[in-house]
């Protein structure tokens, strides 16, 4: 089984809104990824968690704020975001951070108002 | 990652096999090539990934030539499901995968 999920498929918020995205997967994988991917574009790492801890951030503003409660569970916790920020957010695990084949969710397709 | 060029779109005929190349000349001895395809408005999925030697799998088959600057990506048989956005790459990283424009392979009926 190499299945990621990632719940909503679709979100649409306000500029003033929180929400948060989920991620999760069952293959004991120990590493967990966020990119961004906007229309057209191709994806874009975000974020990488290694055995639970942030490892990477590449230079993501602060409204963007990742968490890992478990090793098989990842969260994007959204706030104050602007329309910019609209896109479609993939979660990837890997089985570690180390070149390690990667693991893609369907996505969250997201839209700021 | 090792640069890697890729042409930005390719059409096959169904039943047909696909050959999708990549050119990576500036790969490192210990770097993999990895193909991802991207079918529209779903998440990457992972296709195939070899170092030295031609790999095959059930969705593919991966062949590196010698020198390791090029590589081709074969669907043996093209459906139009195969009909997708195909990113070579080749990571330098421990953890990232920077993924470049790809491929457009249209399959036609």
């Amino acid at each position: 089984d190499t299945e990621v999920t990632q719940t909503p498929k679709h979100l649409v918020m306000g500029m003033t809104n929180k929400k948060s995205l989920k991620c999760e997967q069952h293959m004991g994988h120990r590493a967990m990824y966020w990119y961004k991917q906007k229309a057209k574009k191709p994806p874009e790492l975000m974020f990488v968690y290694s055995y639970e801890k942030l490892s990477i951030n590449e230079s993501v503003p602060s409204r963007f704020s990742p968490e890992c409660p478990n090793s098989s569970l990842l969260n994007l916790h959204l706030h104050a975001l602007q329309p910019e920020d609209s896109a479609l957010y993939l979660c990837a695990s890997s089985p570690r951070a180390v070149r390690d084949t990667q693991y893609f969710g369907p996505g969250t397709r997201l839209t700021v108002l | 990652d090792a640069k890697t060029t890729q042409p930005p779109s390719m059409d096959c005929a169904e039943g047909r096999a696909a050959n999708l190349p990549c050119n990576h000349s500036t790969i490192s001895g210990n770097e993999y090539v990895y193909w991802y395809r991207q079918i529209h408005s779903q998440g990457p999925q992972y296709i195939i990934h070899g170092l030295k030697n031609n790999e095959t799998n059930e969705m593919a088959s991966l062949i590196i030539t010698e020198d390791r600057k090029s590589s081709t990506l074969i669907l043996p048989h093209a459906t139009l499901r195969d009909t997708a956005v195909y990113y070579c790459i080749a990571p330098r990283s421990n953890y990232k995968l920077t993924f470049g424009k790809g491929t457009l392979l249209t399959v036609n009926p």
